[in-house]
C-alpha cells in the first residue's frame, strides 16, 4: 500500500449521470494530483492542489470538477461525460518542500462511460 | 512529440531470463529520473530514483542506468519472475518546477 486510497475502484456510468471519485492520502503530504491514464498514452496531469488551493488545471473540460476540502482529501466530480472519458483515473500526493517531491499514487478508479 | 520515449512498447520473456527496457528523453534540464512499476489495475509504484549526477541505481533485481549526456536511461530486470509482469514507466522531472514528463510505459509479460 502506498498510503493513498481511492474509491470506488471501478465505476460504470451513463453520459447523463453525475458521480464523484474520492481520494484520501495518509502520508501528511501537502500536494494532491489527479491524472488520467488512457490506453497506450502517457499519464496526463489534470489538476494540482497545494495546501487545498488549485495551482494547476491543464485545460480540463468543465465536465470534470475537482474539489479539495483539505490537504488529505481530493474529489473529482463527474457530470455529462463522454465515452472518450473512459480511462483509469489516478490520484497522487507528494510533499513539495524539503524532500524528493516524489509522488505516491493510489490504485486508481477504472471509469467506463456508456 | 512526447518528451519521454520508451522502447520496446511490449515484451514477452521467459521466467528466469533477463531483459532491458529503454527510455530516451528530451527534457532539459532535469532534476531526476524515475522508473515506476505499474501492475494491472494498480497505480504506479516507484522502483528507482536517480539524480542527474547518478549513473546507476539498484533495487533488488532491478537496476537502472542513466547517461545524461545521451539522454538515455535503461531498466534491467535480472532473473525475471512471473510477478515482474507489469508496465514499467519512465518519468523525468523538470528542474525548477518539478513537473513530471511520463513515458507511455514498457509492457512486460513474463511467461513460465
Amino acid at each position: 500500500e502506498t498510503g493513498v486510497t481511492q474509491t470506488p475502484r471501478h465505476l460504470v456510468m451513463g453520459m447523463t449521470n453525475k458521480k464523484s471519485l474520492k481520494c484520501e492520502q495518509h502520508l501528511g503530504h501537502n500536494a494532491m494530483y489527479w491524472y488520467k491514464q488512457s490506453a497506450k498514452k502517457p499519464l496526463e496531469l489534470m489538476f494540482v492542489y497545494n495546501f487545498k488551493e488549485q495551482t494547476e488545471n491543464n485545460s480540463v473540460p468543465s465536465r470534470f470538477s475537482p474539489e479539495c476540502p483539505n490537504s488529505s482529501h481530493l474529489f473529482l466530480h463527474l457530470h455529462t461525460l463522454q465515452p472518450e472519458d473512459s480511462a483509469l483515473y489516478l490520484c497522487a500526493s507528494s510533499q513539495t518542500s524539503g524532500g524528493s517531491y516524489e509522488q505516491y499514487f493510489g490504485p486508481g478508479t477504472r471509469l467506463t462511460v456508456t | 512529440k512526447n518528451q519521454v520515449e520508451q522502447s520496446p512498447q511490449s515484451l514477452i520473456i521467459l521466467e528466469g531470463k533477463n531483459c532491458t527496457l529503454q527510455c530516451n528523453y528530451t527534457v532539459s534540464p532535469f532534476s531526476n529520473l524515475r522508473w515506476y512499476k505499474q501492475d494491472t489495475g494498480r497505480g504506479p509504484v516507484s522502483l528507482t530514483i536517480m539524480t542527474f549526477s547518478e549513473n546507476t541505481k539498484s533495487n533488488g533485481r532491478y537496476t537502472a542506468t542513466l547517461d545524461a549526456d545521451t539522454k538515455q536511461s535503461s531498466l534491467h530486470i535480472t532473473a525475471s519472475q512471473l510477478s515482474d509482469s507489469a508496465s514499467y514507466i519512465c518519468v523525468v522531472i523538470f528542474m525548477g518546477n518539478n513537473r513530471l514528463a511520463f513515458g507511455k510505459g514498457n509492457q512486460v509479460v513474463v511467461i513460465p
